[in-house]
This record gives C-alpha cells, structure tokens and sequence, in this order.
C-alpha cells in the first residue's frame, strides 16, 4: 500500500530533551515536506526537501532541523524542544515539480513538550 | 505572497442538505487549486483538484471549480451525508518548487 508512515504517533517529553520524529514514503516520490497544525493557523511549512541532500526551509524553520540523507526518509529533529512547539505534525511527499500533483500525507504526529 | 482564506467553522448542516464551503486565493502566475479533508485522527486525504481556469474537479460527489476572474474555488455537494464531517482545506500550489499553502480548515459536522 502507497502511504507515508510517521512515528511516533503521539509523544509527550520535556523541555530540552532532543527527540526525532521519523518520517518513510514508499511512493519513490522526490519531494517531502514537513508541516504543523495548530488550532486556528490551519497548515504551516516548516522544512521542505526537494530531493536526496537538498532541503529548505519553510514558514517556520526555527527550532527544527531535517535530513534528507535517503529518498524514503525524512526525519523532523527538536535540538531542544520548548512548550511553543507543542503540536500535531504532518510529514507529506509527492511526485515532484510537475502541476496538479498532490500531496500524501502522513497520519500526524501529536506532539507535547512540557 | 501568496495566500488563501477560507470560510469560518463551524459549519452545520442536516443530513441531504447542500454544501458550499467558500474559498479564495491569492498568488502570482497560474497556481493549481486543490481541496484536502481530514477525518477526525487522521491525515489529510487529496479530495480534489484543479490545475487551470474553468477547470472542475469532482470526486465523491464533492465539486469545485477553478474560477480565475473571481480568484475563487468553492467546494460544493448537493447531499451531505453524515460520514462527510471532517474539517476541509483548500490549498494551492505555485511555483516550481511544489510550494503548497494552505487555508486555515473549515470544520463541517452533519447532523441526522
């Protein structure tokens, strides 16, 4: 089944402590990005990569760094994770470049950082 | 830059009744148009899309069509049912670089 898987589903840690949030698409898709959702601020880019070793930033980079050292992986990391990063987090791919292409999106990461 | 608005949630509908969930854009050259749905627990599902003007796309009942002159693409369906509450994001991708940017989510729940 074509899908992006994400893990951990839910995590609850404490400030500081640095964690990885993995992301795998078997979709051979080249574009990945990272996104959050909070309440009322809908989707926000956080890192996009568009393919092995290249990786940008987007709306809101501060306090994440991603990897892009596989096709299928694209790990998000919190150096040091702080309560404002307390959120649900969706990694997403897709095809490339091309017009009209979608996105398939992970099913979230719910994340709280007390 | 570019930007998208959608309609305030809630919205509250009874079951068979007609949807209209509006949304407009903002953004340089000819972006490509798309609505998303998430179920509750879940990610985020393509419901569908629209590359160029005049374009409609369709899927599950569920229309919306890409109206350049007005920068618009309203989601519509003629009979809601209860299964179709979920929250609804329209979105559009400009740029060569599969910029996407997305509205803020519109929460629909339907009623029996």
């Amino acid at each position: 089944e074509a899908q992006v898987t994400q893990n951990p589903r839910y995590l609850i840690t404490v400030t500081g402590k640095k964690l990885t949030v993995t992301c795998s698409q078997n979709m051979n898709h080249e574009y990945m990005s990272w996104y959050r959702q909070d309440p009322g601020l809908g989707l926000r880019q956080i890192y996009y990569s568009m393919n092995v070793e290249v990786t940008d930033k987007g709306d809101v980079p501060e306090g994440y760094k991603v990897s892009r050292k596989e096709k299928r992986n694209f790990p998000l990391i919190l150096e040091s994770p702080s309560p404002n990063q307390t959120s649900l987090y969706f990694c997403a791919s897709s095809f490339g470049t091309e017009r009209g292409y979608g996105y398939t999106f992970g099913s979230g990461t719910r994340l709280t950082v007390v | 830059g570019n930007s998208v608005t959608q309609m305030e949630g809630p919205v509250t509908l009874s079951e068979e009744a007609f949807l209209t969930i509006n949304c407009t854009y903002t953004a340089t050259g000819y972006p490509s148009l798309f609505w998303y749905v998430q179920y509750p627990g879940e990610g985020l599902q393509l419901l569908l899309k629209a590359t160029k003007a005049d374009d409609k796309g369709s899927n599950k009942g569920f229309e919306a069509t890409y109206r350049k002159e007005t920068t618009s693409f309203h989601l519509e369906k003629g009979s809601v049912q209860v299964s179709d509450s979920a929250v609804y994001f329209c979105a559009l991708l400009s740029g060569g670089y599969q910029k996407v940017t997305f509205g803020t989510g519109t929460k629909l729940q339907v009623i029996p």
